[in-house]
């Protein structure tokens, strides 16, 4: 069975300073790892995904996320934190055969505030 | 991508009725997951709904409190059945992407309050 630990209920950055949000996971698998982010009322938007190919990974508003195989780990960063980043981070894992979302694992989420 | 509307946004509702959110997808595609987010909660799975068949449902969700349909390959509804104030959740309609990746799209969600 599959798990996703976020480690950090809530994280809290000045805007310019770097942002880290971990997430470790469980899988028999050879997982695929995501990162979604909810803005208040808002729906989720993938930020970024790993599939087995390149170990880093890039994905929008200059989030990346590096797969560690070794530590179970996806974390996500962000060089420099703003204002806008404030929202709800989601990791999530799925097995690498789930070709249409149906075995997605959410993580419990880390609240994400930038202080000005 | 895909995109996905729902209906309704929000609603408050009162204690033992029914409510009734429709999702809507710009494409045909194959499966549709509807899922709950409780208060300050991460997402749960409430149950798979496949078009032209029964809706497959996770572990504490049954058919009776949440029944599901599927008209066709775009669009689904969910019905939150004799509602009480535990239901108050963002209900979300979810869709698979790439196939390769097994990427999810989410609607904006609909936000039930039951008094």
């Amino acid at each position: 069975a599959q798990s996703v630990t976020q480690l950090d209920s809530h994280v809290s950055v000045s805007e310019g300073t770097p942002v880290l949000l971990r997430c470790n996971y469980s899988s028999s698998y050879s997982p695929s790892l995501f990162w979604y982010v909810q803005h208040p009322n808002k729906g989720l938007q993938l930020l970024l995904k790993y599939t087995s190919a390149a170990t880093l990974v890039k994905g929008i508003n200059g989030f990346e996320a590096e797969f560690k195989k070794s530590e179970t780990s996806f974390h996500l960063t962000k060089p420099s934190a703003h204002m806008s980043d404030a929202a709800e981070y989601f990791c999530v894992v799925s097995d690498c055969g789930d070709n249409y979302g149906q075995n997605f694992v959410f993580g419990p989420g880390t609240r994400l505030s930038v202080l000005p | 991508s895909a995109v996905i509307s729902q209906k309704p946004s929000r609603d408050i509702c009162q204690r033992g009725t029914s409510l009734t959110i429709q999702c809507q997808v710009d494409s045909q595609v194959t499966m549709m997951f509807w899922y709950r987010q409780q208060p300050g909660q991460s997402l749960t799975l409430i149950a798979t709904a496949n078009q032209g068949s029964e809706a497959t449902y996770e572990s504490g969700f049954v058919i009776d409190k949440f029944p599901i349909s599927r008209p066709n390959l775009t669009f689904s509804t969910l019905t939150v059945s004799n509602m009480s104030p535990e239901d108050s959740s963002i209900y979300l309609c979810s869709v698979g992407g790439n196939r390769a990746a097994g990427e999810l799209f989410f609607g904006e969600g609909s936000r039930l309050t039951v008094l």
